[in-house]
């Protein structure tokens, strides 16, 4: 099974700073790679796929980047509605592997 | 508008069985793979299974193999997982989960329901 790591696991920002997070994954999965947003009581929400590519509808101060193995997700501008966990997932082969989450709050 | 409605979750003892439902709507339900996702409790997220609009492949989570079963009826526009042999370790949030590709393998989804909570315990 591909592993997939998270870093940092939790982390605390101000209103209107940039925010970024790490994901690895323990081999090449090229770009399959989705980014989602867990917040709490809800269910995951699809952010980013294929790395870099911002699903319909979601704010454009969300990116994502990396190929093979490191990958990066980006707040370019952490909103109060952002508090949540993100997840990064690979789909490159079965069983489909989450990362363990980063949780975000407001400092 | 999708939507996907599970339901079945209940307090079971170890070794029982259950079987989940998900009811979907506002899409075209034979035309996509469908997926189990579940959460235990303060969490991450695991992938259980997957079923093809066909229903044709199932792939299972090696944690569940052998003792779930996905199936679809497609002229219900239902997806269930038949759960044997429960473990404490299962009790998790089960969520039902659209894969985003029609009429493919693609592995990501781009809708979910609430979930459905299942408690495995004595």
């Amino acid at each position: 099974d591909i592993q997939m790591t998270q870093s940092p696991s939790s982390l605390s920002a101000s209103v209107g700073d940039r925010v970024t997070i790490t994901c690895q994954a323990s081999q090449d999965i090229s770009n399959y790679l989705n980014w989602y947003q867990q917040k709490p009581g809800k269910a995951p929400k699809l952010l980013i796929y294929d790395a870099s590519n911002l699903e319909t509808g979601v704010p454009s101060r969300f990116s994502g980047s990396g190929s093979g193995t490191d990958f990066t997700f980006t707040i370019s501008s952490l909103q109060p509605e952002d508090i949540a966990t993100y997840y990064c997932q690979q789909y490159d082969n079965l069983p489909v592997t989450f990362g363990p989450g980063t949780k975000v709050d407001i400092k | 508008e999708v939507q996907l409605v599970e339901s079945g979750g209940v307090v079971v003892q170890p070794g029982g069985s259950l079987r989940l439902s998900c009811a979907a709507s506002g899409f075209t339900f034979d035309d996509y793979t469908m997926h189990w996702v579940r959460q235990a409790p303060g969490k991450g997220l695991e992938w259980v299974s997957l079923i093809s609009w066909d229903g044709g492949s199932t792939y299972y989570a090696d944690s569940v193999k052998g003792r779930f079963t996905i199936s679809r009826d497609n002229s219900k526009n239902s997806l269930y997982l038949q759960m044997n042999s429960l473990r404490t370790e299962d009790t998790a949030l089960y969520y039902c989960a659209k894969d985003i590709a029609r009429r493919e393998l693609l592995y990501y989804f781009d809708y979910w329901g609430q979930g459905t909570l299942v408690t495995v315990s004595s």
